[in-house]
């Protein structure tokens, strides 16, 4: 699986976007890129995430540079409850069989939400 | 609540003591995983399980033993604890991944010391 490269710490205004960048220019053609985060030293939880396209869901954007070496997650209000560490992972998808998978985790990033 | 529940949440060992740490899944998964995580650190992949009645080596299996006693259960088992085996442990299980949605699901964790 590729590497990542994210900044390993941010702070972000209560209210605001948080914007989250992550490298991954050795990504292959097949690979996905997944966000996790993880609250308190609980066990991760899953975010989102692509292949190419940009992504959206209830909790978070994903935008995929059109080259791939890049994602940025965006967190369009950020809250205090939103105070994690934040992992992006790049991966192959399984989407059949056993669906047996080995995420490969780094530091992340330590976002702080400040009141 | 449907999720994969770790027992126990904390634990402290002597040096050379033997233990198990438990798990499990109640969503029907095949694959179940063991990580650990040191401070400051991302999640290392012990050891995995595909599916019932196989078992395979992550990144980090010495000092570890695993049993996938059925579909919902796999253990984890120090033989002989070391201090380096300080750590906090999750277990997950996943499903095959389908458009918007990652199969991956974490336990809260559970906390070892070895003194």
């Amino acid at each position: 699986d590729a590497k990542t490269t994210q900044p390993p710490s941010m702070d972000c205004a209560e209210g605001r976007a948080a914007n989250l960048p992550c490298n991954h220019s050795t990504i292959s053609g097949n690979e996905y890129v997944y966000w996790y985060r993880q609250i308190h030293s609980q066990g991760p939880q899953y975010i989102i995430h692509g292949l190419k396209n940009n992504e959206t869901n209830e909790m978070a954007s994903l935008i995929i540079t059109e080259d791939r070496k890049s994602s940025t997650l965006i967190l369009p209000h950020a809250t205090l409850r939103d105070t994690a560490v934040y992992y992006c992972i790049v991966r192959v998808a399984i989407y059949s069989g056993a669906g047996s998978y080995q995420l490969t985790f780094g530091k992340g990033t330590k976002l702080s939400v400040i009141p | 609540n449907a999720g994969v529940t770790q027992t126990p949440k904390f634990q402290v060992l002597k040096t050379g003591q033997s233990m198990t740490l438990q798990c499990a899944q109640d969503m029907n998964h095949n694959s179940m995983y063991w990580y650990r995580q040191d401070p400051g650190m991302g999640l290392r992949l012990i050891y995995y399980s595909a599916s019932e009645g196989t078992t395979d080596k992550g990144e980090v299996p010495n000092g570890y033993n695993v049993s996938r006693l059925n579909k919902r259960e796999f253990s984890l088992r120090l033989e002989s604890a070391a201090p380096s085996q300080t750590s906090v442990y999750f277990c997950a299980s996943s499903e095959p991944l389908r458009p918007g949605f990652d199969g991956y699901t974490f336990g809260s964790g559970t906390r070892l010391t070895v003194v």
